[in-house]
């Protein structure tokens, strides 16, 4: 079994700020992980994922994720937000290294909103 | 076309009216999968198909739910006997393979009245 938990349904941070998302993961074998944006009216686009190489994963738009074992966590950060970074962010747990998507267990979601 | 397309994007039906969704995958890719998302809920798998055949249909949630691919390429969810706690969006996806990244459409927003 597999699960994701995600702090916060809405974070609001001020442009220019860092931006941190947090994302907690369960799972009995080694995960897959995975962050998903996705703005208004449009589908889920990959920022980054992390499949057992390296702990810290760097994605699109400068965003960066770190897997950190010992914690179960594999939070989102950015150092400095963008008005263009407000949307909604889902992190996904895989818990088999084979298998397609339908094994990914998605979070529900932090709104991300970016404060002039 | 460039990316998956679904359609319609928006729908509105009226209690008991069968639906159905189309999804339009990326060309060449043989993995699709449809995910239901609800309100303030992060999406949740529907169905898995390799080619034309359902690999994995076991988060359909009732017999209300069906999901074809007759030639490997678009698919389509239909829902007969609409309920109103079928109001979601619906997110269909593709890839290449089954283990490659998955590229999502932008949904179809479903309302039962």
């Amino acid at each position: 079994a597999q699960s994701v938990t995600q702090l916060g349904s809405h974070v609001s941070v001020s442009e220019g700020a860092l931006v941190l998302l947090r994302c907690n993961y369960s799972s009995s074998v080694p995960p897959y992980l995975f962050w998903y944006v996705q703005y208004p009216n449009q589908g889920l686009q990959l920022l980054l994922k992390y499949t057992s190489a390296a702990t810290l994963v760097k994605g699109i738009n400068g965003f960066e994720a770190e897997f950190k074992k010992s914690e179960t966590s594999f939070h989102l950060t950015k150092p400095s937000a963008h008005m263009s970074d407000a949307a909604e962010y889902f992190c996904a747990v895989r818990g088999a290294p084979s298998g397609g998507y339908q094994k990914v267990t998605f979070g529900t979601g932090t709104k991300l909103q970016v404060i002039p | 076309g460039a990316g998956v397309s679904q359609t319609p994007s928006n729908k509105v039906t009226e209690k008991g009216k069968y639906v159905e969704l189309r999804c339009d995958p990326i060309s060449g890719h043989t993995a699709l999968y449809w995910y239901r998302q609800s309100l303030g809920q992060g999406p949740e798998f529907l169905i898995y198909f390799q080619g034309t055949g359902a690999a994995d249909d076991s988060g359909l949630p009732n017999d209300r739910f069906f999901a074809v691919r007759p030639e490997g390429s678009v698919s389509t969810l239909k829902i007969q006997r609409t309920e109103r706690g079928d109001s979601a969006v619906y997110l269909c996806a593709s890839s290449l393979l089954m283990n490659t990244e998955a590229f999502f459409g932008q949904g179809t927003r479903l309302t039962v009245v």
